[in-house]
């Protein structure tokens, strides 16, 4: 059973394209995350949600917006793709609000063409 | 703000050789401290973690101290493995709730038999 699921795993698509990024985590968390990972590796937060509340919502284009329709899933979606959001989307759960162990999904590679 | 910064990589090392990938931070308050790893093709995952000042995490055969005066956590490994390939991750939290882990840059390691 994987603990934190993401999909797709890889996803191509166009520019101007809307996508979406879905996330489940099986491990009855409170709170879940979305990081961008950059060609450099670089990871960077952009979302957190505690309880399905919006907790961090860092320095994001609002073409970026997740979505918590419960606790257990956190969805990303993406309007107006463009090559620079070309990245490796992390989806991450913890137990507790500000717990620095985190539980990470295997990413989602987003290729914009 | 609180800031993480890690030695540039790659990595490159043979079997059994010591390993240190050098991790320094910023911080205005108590943080603690966490190495994390990504394998190929995965998500992150917690190798040790520090929570105050002359902590040492260990985890695997890896070890690191929580150096205050230094604001240094270096990863260390006396004898590496093929295995151990991948990707590590210096990370912070300022312990404050409604914040996210700030990560270091990354540090590719590459073993080689």
């Amino acid at each position: 059973d994987t603990a934190v699921s993401q999909t797709p795993k890889y996803l191509v698509t166009q520019m101007g394209n809307d996508k979406s990024i879905k996330c489940e985590q099986n491990l009855g968390h409170d709170t879940m995350y979305w990081y961008k990972q950059d060609s450099k590796k670089f990871l960077k937060i952009m979302f957190s949600y505690n309880n399905k509340e919006l907790i961090i919502n860092e320095t994001v284009p609002n073409r970026f917006s997740p979505k918590s329709p419960d606790k257990a899933h956190l969805n990303l979606h993406i309007n107006s793709l463009e090559l620079g959001d070309s990245a490796v989307y992390f989806c991450a759960s913890s137990q507790l609000r500000g717990s620095e162990k985190l539980f990470f999904g295997s990413g989602t590679q987003l290729s914009v063409l | 703000g609180d800031s993480v910064t890690q030695m540039e990589g790659p990595v490159t090392l043979s079997e059994e050789a010591f390993l240190t990938i050098n991790c320094t931070y910023t911080a205005t308050g108590y943080p603690s401290l966490f190495w994390y790893v990504q394998y190929p093709g995965e998500g992150l995952q917690l190798l040790l973690k520090a929570t105050k000042a002359d902590d040492k995490g260990s985890n695997k055969g890896f070890e690191a101290t929580y150096r205050k005066e230094t604001t240094s956590f270096h990863l260390e490994k006396g004898s590496v493995q093929v295995s151990d390939s991948a990707v590590y991750f210096c990370a912070l939290s300022d312990n404050q709730a409604g914040t996210a882990l700030i990560f270091g840059k990354g540090t590719t390691l590459s073993v080689s038999s």
